[in-house]
C-alpha cells in the first residue's frame, strides 16, 4: 500500500504559469510534510516543508497548501521558470524517535520557455 | 569537501562480482541512510544508522549489506546482485533527535549501478 500518492505523474507548464502538484497521504499520524526537488544528476534537496498547525506556508515563489481533513497537501510554483524543471517528491513522517520519511513516486515538471 | 559525497558515481558489475558503495558526510550529522531510486517508484529506504541504532527495511535482500564504521562514513556492500537491482543508490544524512521528526535529509548525488 502506497502511503503517499502524488498527482499528476508529469506536468508541462509554460514559463510564467502556475505549477500545481498534489499529494495525498494515508496515515493520520503523519505530522511533517516536506517537498524535495531533484535536478538531473543530483540528489534530492529539501525545497519547503509544512506542519499541520498551519494551512499554508510560502517561501518566495513556492507555496505549500495543507488540508488536514482531506489528508492532502499541494505545492504551488508561481511564475514558473525553465530553471524549475526538475522532479518533485512529496514526503511525510510522524513524530517520534527515529521517525522515517515516506516518499511519493515523484513527478517530473517541465517548464517551457 | 562539503555536504554528502558518494563514490563511485557510476558502477557496472556482473552478477557474480562483489563491490562496495561509499558515502561520506561532512555535516556533523548523527544519522545516515541508504535509499534506492528506481524510475517511476517512490524512493525506497533501505537502511538507517541513527542514534547508534540500525534500522533496516525487511524487504531489502541480503545481497545488500550496510556498514557504518562511524557517524561520517557509510558503505553498502554488494554481492551476487541481480539485473533488477540496477538503480540509483542515494546516501543521505540528517541530524536525528529522539523526540522529533526526522530532520532535513541531505542527499549525495548518488551512485548509478548497472548489473549485467
Amino acid at each position: 500500500q502506497q502511503q503517499v500518492k502524488q498527482s499528476p505523474q508529469s506536468l508541462i507548464v509554460q514559463k510564467g504559469g502556475i505549477s500545481i502538484i498534489n499529494c495525498a497521504y494515508e496515515n493520520t499520524a503523519f505530522d511533517y510534510f516536506p517537498w524535495y526537488q531533484q535536478f538531473p544528476g543530483k540528489g534530492p534537496a529539501l525545497l519547503i516543508a509544512i506542519r499541520p498547525d498551519v494551512s499554508e506556508k510560502k517561501e518566495g515563489r513556492f507555496t505549500i497548501s495543507f488540508n488536514k481533513s482531506a489528508k492532502q497537501f499541494s505545492l504551488h510554483i508561481m511564475d514558473s521558470q525553465p530553471g524549475d524543471s526538475a522532479t518533485y517528491f512529496c514526503a511525510a513522517s510522524r513524530a517520534g524517535a527515529n521517525s522515517k520519511l515516506t516518499f511519493g513516486k515523484g513527478i517530473t515538471l517541465s517548464v517551457r520557455p | 569537501e562539503t555536504g554528502v559525497t558518494q563514490t563511485p558515481r557510476h558502477l557496472v558489475m556482473g552478477m557474480t562480482n562483489k563491490k562496495s558503495l561509499k558515502c561520506e558526510q561532512h555535516l556533523g550529522h548523527n544519522a545516515m541512510y541508504w535509499y534506492k531510486q528506481s524510475a517511476k517508484k517512490p524512493l525506497e529506504l533501505m537502511f538507517v544508522y541513527s542514534l547508534e541504532e540500525r534500522v533496516e527495511n525487511n524487504s531489502v535482500p541480503s545481497r545488500f549489506s550496510p556498514e557504518c564504521p562511524n557517524s561520517s562514513h557509510l558503505f553498502l556492500h554488494l554481492h551476487t546482485l541481480q539485473p533488477e537491482d540496477s538503480a540509483l543508490y542515494l546516501c543521505a544524512s540528517s541530524q536525528a533527535s529522539l523526540n522529533a521528526n526526522t530532520g532535513e535529509l541531505f542527499f549525495g548525488e548518488g551512485s548509478r549501478l548497472t548489473v549485467l
